[in-house]
């Protein structure tokens, strides 16, 4: 069965530093999110992408986040320069768009630790 | 805005023993309604959904029942197994439709079933 696959598992940076999380949506997907999970609370929206632009984004996806698909297969979130606040799960998901409720298909996410 | 509420855990039960995790939920319109499942050291993975009023998804014996009444959307199993084990968040995406809608999560609730 395709899924959504995420590297790396877990990213330990300093703060300040900038990190690239990679995602590979399901490959007839057409709609890709990023959600993250802070320990002990709610996993939360954080940006949803289509057609090569960003379609909604929360408030927490500041100038200092940004998302591109670089090549036909990936899905990136890149957060400028980190702050220990960011310390999260971050998952990656993707839905076809072709059929409602057009499920979401989620990744086995990211820990990432600023230190 | 929308938001979803659900039982705080840990939840620990007996092997064969019943279970219900309560969600109820706050949204404008006729949302989608969603149980997701976190295995230790894995992601999230759908369980079951519902698009309508008096809808029940349903999947490896779990069930749920949308009731746009009390607007809840109740996770149930008749007999838990040790294999049950992981953490439950209720969601739900604003609209039935298909294409770019964020999910909301709840806060999650641990279940640890015991032998």
């Amino acid at each position: 069965e395709p899924e959504v696959t995420q590297t790396p598992s877990h990213q330990v940076t300093q703060m300040g530093q900038e990190v690239i999380l990679r995602c590979v949506p399901i490959s007839n997907h057409l709609y890709f999110y990023w959600y993250r999970q802070i320990l002990g609370q709610k996993v939360e929206f954080l940006v949803s992408f289509y057609n090569n632009e960003i379609s909604e984004k929360s408030e927490i996806f500041d100038d200092q986040f940004s998302v591109e698909r670089p090549d036909g297969s990936n899905f990136t979130l890149k957060i400028r320069s980190t702050k220990l606040e960011d310390s999260a799960m971050y998952f990656c998901a993707s839905s076809s768009g072709t059929s409602p409720p057009d499920t979401q298909y989620f990744g086995p996410g990211t820990r990432l630790t600023v230190l | 805005g929308n938001s979803v509420t659900q039982m705080e855990g840990p939840v620990t039960l007996s092997e064969e023993a019943f279970l219900t995790i309560n969600c109820t939920y706050t949204a404008t319109g006729y949302p989608s309604l969603f149980w997701y499942v976190q295995y230790p050291g894995e992601g999230l993975q759908l369980l079951l959904k519902a698009t309508k009023a008096d809808d029940k998804g349903s999947n490896k014996g779990f069930e749920a029942t949308y009731r746009k009444e009390t607007t809840s959307f109740h996770l149930e199993k008749g007999s838990v197994q040790v294999s049950d084990s992981a953490v439950y968040f209720c969601a739900l995406k604003a609209g039935s439709g298909a294409g770019s809608y964020q999910l909301t999560f709840g806060k999650g609730t641990k279940l640890s079933v015991i032998p």
